[in-house]
């Protein structure tokens, strides 16, 4: 069945390093959504791509959509405590079917 | 989130006892779904609702059932609870269902089944 893999699993950087997490389908997708959970908390809706190639940016975080639309990054800037969590992408074909299915999630960890 | 509470936020029920948790929301959005997390796999999706009374499985259905009644409760129920159902549970609400845009998630209900 479809699957969304992401990476890393988890990741550790000093405050103020940049941050990266990827994320692959093994078919193509109609759109991504990205989300964040803080330790202990929900999952909380970051943003939505839907173009191929598609890049969006909220203040530090920039989304990326690849152009083939099976692949996707979530990059952080100058990380914070803040930005303490575990993101997960959740991808949906809907050639294939109506379900979104999420990643297992990238845990960061911030070392002050 | 405001628009949506679950119940209870944390439960320890005996292996065998029926459970059932509440998802209640004031959004008056159509769809409702069932998720478990576990660590190492991330967000699964047990059942889900497209609206009253229509539901149906997702990934891990096995041992859960699930009832909508009225637009604003999805009631998720383990018939008889076992230890590999201790999870934590969240409810998540979508205006536009499964076909895009984002999902509202509940905060969360820590069943431990001992």
């Amino acid at each position: 069945g479809q699957q969304v893999m992401q990476i890393p699993q988890y990741q550790h950087v000093q405050e103020g390093e940049d941050f990266t997490t990827y994320c692959n389908s093994s078919t193509t997708l109609s759109n991504i959504q990205w989300y964040k959970q803080r330790p202990g908390g929900h999952p909380v809706f970051l943003i939505q791509l839907v173009k191929s190639g598609e890049v969006k940016k909220q203040k530090r975080l920039t989304f990326q959509f690849g152009e083939a639309k099976k692949n996707s990054s979530l990059h952080i800037t100058a990380t914070q405590t803040t930005d303490v969590g575990t993101y997960f992408c959740a991808g949906e074909d809907r050639n294939r079917d109506d379900k979104i299915i999420f990643g297992k999630g990238t845990r960061l960890h911030i070392l002050p | 989130d405001a628009g949506i509470t679950q119940s209870p936020r944390h439960k320890v029920t005996e292996t065998g006892t029926p459970v059932t948790l509440r998802c209640h929301q004031t959004e008056n959005h159509r769809y409702m779904y069932w998720y478990r997390q576990d660590p190492g796999h991330g967000l699964r999706l047990i059942h889900y609702s497209y609206g009253v009374k229509d539901t149906d499985k997702g990934e891990v259905s096995d041992g859960y059932s699930v009832s909508r009644s009225k637009t604003e409760d999805f009631l998720l129920t383990l018939e008889s609870a076992t230890s590999s159902q201790t999870s934590v549970y969240f409810c998540a609400i979508s205006e536009s269902g499964v076909r895009g845009y984002g999902y509202t998630f509940g905060s969360g209900t820590r069943l431990t089944v001992v």
